[in-house]
């Protein structure tokens, strides 16, 4: 079993539709949670990043993480064509490594 | 800032060739990394240092060199190309004890 699982996707959903992103964990080891976007053809950037349970927003993102379940969202909402990427979970456990979920490519259909 | 430069970003070897990817980094950042992507598997660590004198294993090491001789370079080095190591490959940079990595823009390499 991977240590990082994410819903496969893909997704497509209309302009202005929340779109919500899923991740799951085994590592109880894991300490950040992070979501990256990826556009095709380029490298991953850092979309948010958050240490606690509980929800932090930034703008029309929402990271959900929930450490006693072991669960991790990302939510979009009034989504935007722009806004069609790949989305990458990703956590830092505490001897300094990354994981990353497989990833789920979203479209945002104008 | 030019962030985490990568070189080159396009590669084709034949099987058994050599070569050495090249990562650098303006940043200070102490925590440097190499991912492959390849499809449907996400990013997965090949080898990664917290600092200059000091790399460690990840993921997927087997086939893959590293070395650390200053903050700002981390090259990664095939030593015998086999397809298998067909991949995109990126590297990151980031401070010790956070997530918040910085991707380059990738190498495309592949091995015929």
């Amino acid at each position: 079993q991977k240590e990082v699982e994410q819903d496969p996707g893909p997704l497509s959903v209309p302009e202005g539709a929340i779109v919500s992103l899923n991740c799951t964990y085994s590592n109880s080891a894991f300490q950040y949670f992070m979501w990256y976007r990826q556009y095709s053809r380029k490298g991953p950037e850092l979309l948010m990043y958050t240490y606690s349970s509980g929800n932090k927003e930034d703008g029309r993102f929402t990271a959900q993480v929930d450490k006693s379940s072991k669960y991790i969202s990302l939510f979009i909402r009034d989504s935007q064509p722009s806004d069609s990427a790949t989305y990458l979970c990703a956590m830092l456990s505490n001897d300094y490594k990354l994981s990353f979920g497989a990833g789920t490519t979203v479209t945002v259909r104008a | 800032n030019a962030g985490v430069t990568q070189t080159p970003k396009f590669q084709v070897l034949k099987t058994g060739q050599s070569m050495t990817l090249q990562c650098a980094q303006d940043m200070n950042h102490e925590y440097m990394s190499w991912y492959r992507q390849d499809p449907g598997m996400g990013l997965r660590l090949i080898h990664y240092s917290v600092g200059a004198g000091i790399t460690d294993q990840g993921e997927v090491p087997n086939g893959y060199n590293v070395s650390r001789s200053t903050t700002e370079d981390f090259p990664l080095r095939l030593l015998s190309a086999a397809p298998s190591q067909t991949s995109v490959y990126f590297c990151a940079s980031s401070y010790a004890g956070t997530g918040g990595a910085f991707f380059g823009q990738g190498t495309r390499l592949t091995v015929v």
